[in-house]
């Protein structure tokens, strides 16, 4: 079946303990992506991967990291997470650029992360 | 940067009923996506409408596109209880690197 997941789905933390939510499609996607979601500002993209080893900054990018090392998986790391990144986490995946006529964006599951 | 808006922010009907909602954009486009999100969960992708089209069928879903309007409509027919969710509309960036989303309509259905 074709999919993103997520991992973990839910997670609780203190404030300035490293974590990795990881990413991962089964689809050969050259294209994924980071966003939160946060109430009353919707989605908002934190990064995103064009192909391996191609990243870039989205509209939140401060406080977290991500790599591409491999095609299939996209990590999002916050080295010292706070309290202003609880939020709703998703990524997501899709075959080109977004800006192709007919491409639609696969979306994970989502973590819930909560920093205390 | 916010590019589509969806129009009402809430709905609330009964079963067996129609749902429009609405969504107007800012910039030109080469698609139009709609997700529908269930409480705290996952986006699950409904329809993309490209800018050539005007109207597009899924099921009980309709979606039109004006693009000299700048907006989009998406009409459930026959609603569901099981079709209270949020529903978003999505539209990619001028990059082509990121979906630029709206604040979402939240649909209830009462049976």
């Amino acid at each position: 079946e074709a999919q993103v997941t997520q991992n973990p789905r839910y997670l609780i933390t203190v404030t300035g303990k490293k974590l990795t939510v990881t990413c991962s499609q089964n689809m050969n996607h050259e294209y994924m992506s980071w966003y939160r979601q946060d109430p009353g500002l919707g989605l908002r993209q934190i990064y995103y991967s064009m192909n391996v080893e191609v990243t870039d900054k989205g509209d939140v990018p401060e406080g977290y990291k991500v790599s591409r090392k491999e095609k299939r998986n996209f990590p999002l790391i916050l080295e010292s997470p706070s309290p202003n990144q609880t939020s709703l986490y998703f990524c997501a995946s899709s075959s080109l650029g977004l800006a192709d006529t007919y491409n639609e964006q696969f979306f994970g599951p989502g973590t819930r992360l909560t920093v205390l | 940067s916010q590019q589509g808006e969806e129009d009402p922010q809430a709905l609330s009907i009964q079963e067996g009923e129609n749902a429009t909602m609405n969504c107007s954009y800012k910039t030109s486009i080469n698609n139009l996506q709609w997700y529908r999100q269930n409480s705290g969960r996952g986006l699950v992708h409904l329809i993309l409408i490209r800018s050539n089209e005007r109207e597009k069928h899924s099921g009980r879903l309709r979606v039109t596109l004006d693009t000299s309007k700048k907006s989009s409509s998406l009409l459930i027919t026959a609603s569901r209880a099981a079709d209270t969710a949020s529903y978003f509309c999505a539209t990619p960036n001028q990059a082509g690197t990121a979906l630029i989303f709206g604040k979402g309509t939240t649909l209830s259905v009462s049976s």
